[in-house]
């Protein structure tokens, strides 16, 4: 069965900083991970999408990375600034239960000013 | 303007009183899903479609339903609340789930109080 883990569960750091967020997924027969940003009360939002094949996905100052062989993804966040402070969640969808996606827990990201 | 919409937004029902969230997207998206989210438990998925006619149960289905009788709707019905189901819930919808227009598109989320 598929499981997906983040860590770390919450990260604090000064306004300004380059950080790594990561994900780790127990089986490889993915279709494609996502990353999603939520804030307090909020629905989520899609923020990187890669394929199995594709080993990174950019979009502005977000890198997100996948190395499928060893279960690992992460998102590079450059320029931390403080409204990127949300929950970053990634989910796999998994190519061995047909539309089933999985979520990790999440980073709690807090950028201060 | 592309969205998916829920509704109610909140709502506090008893214990046994059936209910139907509704779930509607505007994108003439095939797959369409359910979460619900919980403290220390994170997203679950409860229940998805594939296409019309097409649902699967996803980790937690036990206590509800689905039905995808048209794209555009995926109502979750609770039969027979319980207290357990007290969650935030979402629904998420994709052009299709595996390919590269997989990006979902989530819903502002139903927060839902079962007494």
């Amino acid at each position: 069965k598929q499981e997906v883990t983040q860590i770390p569960a919450a990260l604090s750091v000064p306004e300004g900083e380059n950080l790594v967020l990561n994900c780790s997924f127990t089986d490889s027969a993915i279709y494609n991970l996502q990353w999603f940003r939520q804030d307090p009360g909020k629905g989520l939002t899609s923020l990187l999408l890669i394929q199995s094949s594709q080993r990174e996905q950019t979009s502005g100052r977000l890198n997100a990375s996948l190395d499928k062989s060893s279960g690992r993804s992460t998102l590079y966040i450059a320029a931390s600034q403080p409204g990127d402070s949300a929950t970053y969640l990634c989910a796999v969808t998994s190519g061995n239960q047909g539309g089933k996606l999985i979520f990790g827990q999440g980073t709690e990201l807090s950028v201060k000013p | 303007e592309a969205q998916v919409t829920q509704n109610p937004r909140y709502l506090i029902t008893v214990t046994g009183k059936k209910l139907t969230v509704t779930c509607s997207q505007n994108m003439n998206h095939e797959y369409m899903s359910w979460y619900r989210q919980d403290p220390g438990l994170g997203l679950r998925q409860i229940y998805y479609s594939m296409n019309v006619e097409v649902t699967d149960k996803g980790d937690v289905p036990e206590g509800y339903k689905v039905s995808r009788k048209e794209k555009r709707n995926f109502p979750l019905i609770l039969e027979s609340p319980s207290p357990n189901q007290t969650s935030l819930y979402f629904c998420a919808s994709s052009l299709s789930l595996t390919g590269e227009t997989g990006e979902l598109f989530f819903g502002e989320g139903s927060r839902l109080t079962v007494l």
